[in-house]
């Protein structure tokens, strides 16, 4: 079946530092990966969408790489700010009918903190 | 335009009793999809409708059910509550689906707590 690894464990930076966070899928091929963020006690927002055939994809102080052959997304946050403190949930979705059934599926998310 | 909207934010009940929770979605968006999110399994699809028809369902017993108004606003329910149940139930709406590329765009969720 489908999964999505993405680390469970909390991921600590300090303020300005880049932050890096790992998605991983197996036994899928999807056509596009979302970003989402989570603030607690609240629903997920959209942030960002890479298609398969697009390698990098950048919204401000954001940045998504989809490597295909790896089954991995990256997800960058530079000059990172204690704003930027919340949980990030990768979401494959679409594909290809023989891999699956191009459904969104929610990864479990990575939290991140950002210290001053 | 309003976002989605979910009521009621924080529901207890007690086992045996059952639930009905319900959600808004963004005007012009025909698709609402249901998520439970706990803290040891993450964001588990429910079931989505679009246009009043229930497109696709999850891993979840016949005790969670929904249904979508022609006004697009859809209701979930959960019989025989159980303590597992306890779990913040996101709804999402999109204009598309969940099987479309679209963002979803969520509410903020109803916290059910199980006694």
């Amino acid at each position: 079946s489908q999964k999505i690894e993405q680390n469970s464990e909390a991921l600590n930076i300090q303020e300005g530092k880049t932050a890096t966070l790992t998605c991983n899928y197996t036994n899928y091929s999807p056509a596009y990966l979302q970003w989402y963020r989570q603030d607690p006690g609240r629903g997920p927002v959209f942030l960002l969408l890479i298609r398969e055939n697009e390698k990098e994809k950048r919204k401000e102080r954001l940045k998504v790489t989809f490597d295909t052959t790896l089954k991995q997304s990256l997800f960058h946050i530079t000059a990172s700010q204690p704003a930027d403190s919340a949980t990030y949930l990768c979401a494959p979705g679409g594909g290809h009918l023989s891999s699956n059934t191009g459904k969104l599926i929610f990864g479990q998310g990575t939290t991140l903190q950002v210290k001053p | 335009k309003a976002g989605v909207t979910q009521t009621p934010r924080y529901l207890i009940k007690t086992r045996g009793q059952q639930v009905t929770l319900s959600c808004s979605p963004i005007s012009g968006h025909r698709s609402v999809s249901w998520y439970q999110q706990t803290p040891g399994q993450g964001l588990q699809f429910l079931f989505e409708y679009f246009s009043e028809t229930q497109r696709n369902k999850g891993n979840f017993p016949g005790r969670f059910s929904g249904r979508q108004f022609s006004n697009s606003r859809s209701e979930m329910n959960v019989s025989t509550l159980e303590l597992g149940d306890s779990a913040l139930y996101l709804c999402a709406s999109s204009l598309a689906g969940s099987y479309s590329n679209q963002p979803q765009h969520f509410g903020d969720g109803t916290r059910l707590s199980i006694l």
